[in-house]
C-alpha cells in the first residue's frame, strides 16, 4: 500500500476487554498483504498477524484477529481478552509496491491496558 | 526459533564519524532490509537487498548510506559522516522471499539505537 493510516494515537482499555485498533490503507495494487507489528517499550518489532488481499477469511492468530474489509480498505486488528502485557505500540504495515519490497508503516497506536 | 540479531544494541558516535551497524538475518532468508525509527515517530524504510544487490531504496537512503553482505551471514549498514539527524533506532529485517512476494513476512531484529552527538 502506498499509504497506511492509523487514526488512534492512543487508547486506554480495561484488562480482559476486547480492543480494536484501526488501520486503513490506500493502494492501487490488485494483490497486497497487510501486517501488524507490536512494539513494546523495549523497542523490538514483533510480527503479530498477516492478511492477504485474496484471502477469503479474516486472519486469526491466537488472541489476535483481523477485521478485513476490502471494499473499505480497512484491516483492523482485534485483540480479545486483553492482558497487561499487550500494552505497547501497534503498527499496521504493507509492502508499498505490493511485492517483496519495503514496508510502509502507519504512525502507530499506543495501547495501554489498565488493570 | 530462528531470529534476526543486531549488534551493537546501542552506538554512540560523534557527528562526522562513520558507523557500521551489523545484522545477522535468519539463515534461510533471501531478502534483507534496513529501516529506521526516529524517536517517537513511525518506522521508515531505507533499503532492501536481494541476491547481493540493492533491490529498492527510499529517498532517505542517499549517498551517505551503503549496505553490504560481506560474508554468508552478516548484513551491514554503513553511515558515512553521521549527522545529528541520523540519531534513531535502526532495524534490520529479513524475509524468506519464497512464494508470492506480497505475502512475505518480514521479521525484525531488536534494533540498534544510534546516538549522534
Amino acid at each position: 500500500a502506498q499509504k497506511i493510516t492509523q487514526t488512534q494515537p492512543g487508547m486506554f482499555v480495561q484488562e480482559k476487554e476486547a480492543v480494536t485498533l484501526d488501520c486503513t490503507y490506500d493502494t492501487s495494487d490488485p494483490s497486497y498483504g497487510l501486517f501488524w507489528y507490536k512494539q513494546p517499550s523495549s523497542g523490538e518489532m514483533i510480527f503479530l498477524i498477516y492478511q492477504g488481499s485474496y484471502d477469503q477469511q479474516n486472519a486469526t492468530e491466537g488472541r489476535y484477529s483481523l477485521n478485513f474489509q476490502k471494499a473499505r480498505k480497512s484491516a483492523n486488528l482485534v485483540i480479545s481478552a486483553s492482558q497487561l502485557g499487550d500494552s505497547a505500540m501497534y503498527f499496521c504495515a504493507s509492502p508499498h509496491k505490493g511485492g517483496a519490497d519495503g514496508l510502509t508503516f502507519g504512525k502507530g497506536t499506543h495501547l495501554i491496558i489498565q488493570p | 526459533e530462528p531470529e534476526v540479531t543486531q549488534t551493537p544494541s546501542h552506538q554512540v558516535t560523534q557527528m562526522g564519524q562513520e558507523v557500521i551497524l551489523r545484522c545477522v538475518p535468519i539463515s534461510n532468508h533471501l531478502y534483507f532490509y534496513w529501516y529506521r525509527q526516529i524517536l517517537g515517530q513511525k518506522v521508515e524504510f531505507l533499503v532492501s537487498f536481494y541476491n547481493n544487490e540493492i533491490s529498492e531504496k527510499s529517498e532517505i537512503f542517499d549517498d551517505q548510506f551503503s549496505v553490504e553482505r560481506p560474508d554468508g551471514s552478516n548484513f551491514t549498514l554503513k553511515i558515512r559522516s553521521t549527522k545529528l539527524e541520523d540519531s534513531a533506532m535502526y532495524f534490520c529485517a529479513s524475509s524468506e522471499g519464497q512464494g508470492a512476494a506480497s505475502t512475505d513476512t518480514q521479521y525484525f531484529g531488536p534494533g540498534t539505537r544510534l546516538t549522534v552527538l
